[in-house]
């Protein structure tokens, strides 16, 4: 199958620093990327969608100036988590889908192995 | 609005045996898919299976099969002889049209499945 991959695994950082996580499509063109935030023994909520070239669309209650995303080319995005806190400390999980989304429902959405962010 | 409810927050099977996890949707879309991941501990998030909403037949991969259910909006996952690296968490997805949210991918609560030896 297609291998999404995330970049860092893991991250320890100061309360007040900002972190980047990289999220590559490794074998296939990604025409949109999505991360997820998932909370200890929770499912996985949806932040944002972006496709390549424009905005990101952030889902309700997601804050964009914390939470920058940017995806620069067709097999690259990024989420900065700026001047992050405790409570950001989470589970953030990249994923990547080939193809357009109309009528494209077949169109498999590959994970990265997710970034576990730990806030001091 | 899309809603995927797994009801099921723990399952315990014996090796070799099948095992059904449950999951029921709600949409409005006429045209929409369903998935299955798999998320061992090490929190990667794999696909198993995919069923599309005017597929016949219920879908097929390997262990994996989609006990698709329309009418009832339900879409189990059965996985036949069960082996100990099965012990996991398995989420059900739906993605739905343009309607009902943008073609974006919502996820169940999850279902733990621990697989006994």
């Amino acid at each position: 199958g297609a291998v999404v991959s995330q970049h860092p695994s893991r991250v320890i950082c100061k309360s007040g620093t900002s972190v980047k996580i990289e999220c590559r499509s490794l074998d296939f063109q990604a025409t949109t990327m999505f991360w997820y935030r998932q909370f200890p023994k929770k499912s996985l909520m949806l932040m944002a969608t972006s496709n390549e070239g424009s905005k990101a669309t952030y889902e309700q209650g997601v804050e964009k100036d914390k939470f920058l995303i940017n995806h620069a080319s067709l097999t690259l995005s990024t989420l900065t988590v700026t001047s992050a806190h405790p409570e950001d400390s989470s589970f953030y999980i990249c994923s990547a889908r080939a193809g357009g989304g109309a009528g494209g429902f077949k169109n498999i959405q590959y994970f990265g192995a997710g970034t576990r962010l730990s806030v001091l | 609005a899309q809603k995927i409810t797994q009801t099921q927050p723990g399952m315990f099977v014996q090796e070799k045996e099948a095992v059904t996890l449950d999951c029921t949707y709600d949409t409005s879309d006429p045209s929409y898919g369903l998935f299955w991941y798999k998320q061992p501990s090490s929190g990667e998030m794999i696909f198993l299976i995919y069923q599309g909403s005017y597929d016949q037949q219920n879908a097929t991969e390997g262990r994996y099969s989609l006990n698709f259910q329309k009418a009832r909006k339900s879409a189990n996952l059965v996985i036949s002889a069960s082996q100990l690296g099965d012990s996991a968490m398995y989420f059900c997805a739906m993605r739905g049209g343009e309607d009902t949210g943008g073609f974006k991918t919502i996820f169940g609560a999850g279902t733990r499945l621990f697989v006994k030896a």
